[in-house]
């Protein structure tokens, strides 16, 4: 069972619409940090964020982390090909980060 | 601005035989960790180190064994590779334990046959 379940494993949508994936655990952390990888290279990271309630905006990424610290969501707004990739949530407890297992998203142009 | 640089790319390795997977970083971080990422599994903490001189398990131990051999360098040993050791490794590092950005290098591909 893993500690951060992530939602949905995979999609597949056409350019231009809207997408959100999601993170959930029963865990609280201290931080959650979300992270791109595409094939052949290790993952990138994207934003972190620390407040529950927290809103981060990164261009058309939009991240927020829940009231209660235990679970995040990524919103795309107007996808574009160049959005192709795996998304991992990773969550810190303590010196622990613990990653789920991925939305894997495809954007077709 | 090399970052994580791991090598090699990619191994093939029969059941029994041994092999290091070398990392090397440039910016300085005090904490490198080995994850190996699994299809459906996402990425699992095998070792890490916290400072240079210290290293801790992870998630997945068995197995393997690391060496912190300086502030740049963390390796990660295999003594008799299994099949279920077949899977991609990634090496990363940052300023401090479980905090801030990972920067990950960009993995190792070894298949135990």
């Amino acid at each position: 069972t893993q500690l951060l379940e992530q939602s949905p494993q995979f999609l597949s949508i056409q350019e231009g619409e809207n997408l959100t994936v999601y993170c959930n655990s029963s865990s609280v952390f201290s931080s959650l940090q979300w992270y791109r990888q595409e094939p052949g290279e290790g993952p990138v990271l994207l934003v972190t964020v620390v407040t529950g309630g927290e809103v981060k905006k990164l261009k058309r990424l939009t991240f927020q982390f829940g009231d209660a610290r235990k679970d995040s969501s990524l919103h795309i707004t107007a996808a574009q090909p160049g959005d192709t990739g795996l998304y991992l949530c990773a969550g810190v407890i303590g010196n622990d980060m613990r990653f789920g297992a991925g939305t894997r998203l495809t954007v077709k142009p | 601005n090399a970052g994580v640089t791991q090598t090699p790319k990619f191994q093939v390795l029969k059941t029994g035989q041994s092999m290091t997977l070398q990392c090397a970083q440039d910016m300085n971080h005090n904490s490198m960790y080995w994850y190996r990422q699994d299809p459906g599994m996402g990425l699992r903490l095998i070792y890490y180190s916290a400072s240079e001189g210290t290293t801790d398990k992870g998630e997945v131990p068995n197995g393997y064994n690391v060496s912190r051999l300086n502030k740049r360098e963390f390796s990660l040993r295999l003594e008799s590779a299994a099949p279920s050791q077949t899977s991609v490794y990634f090496c990363a590092s940052s300023h401090t334990p479980g905090q801030g950005g990972y920067t990950f290098g960009s993995g190792t591909r070894l298949t135990v046959v």
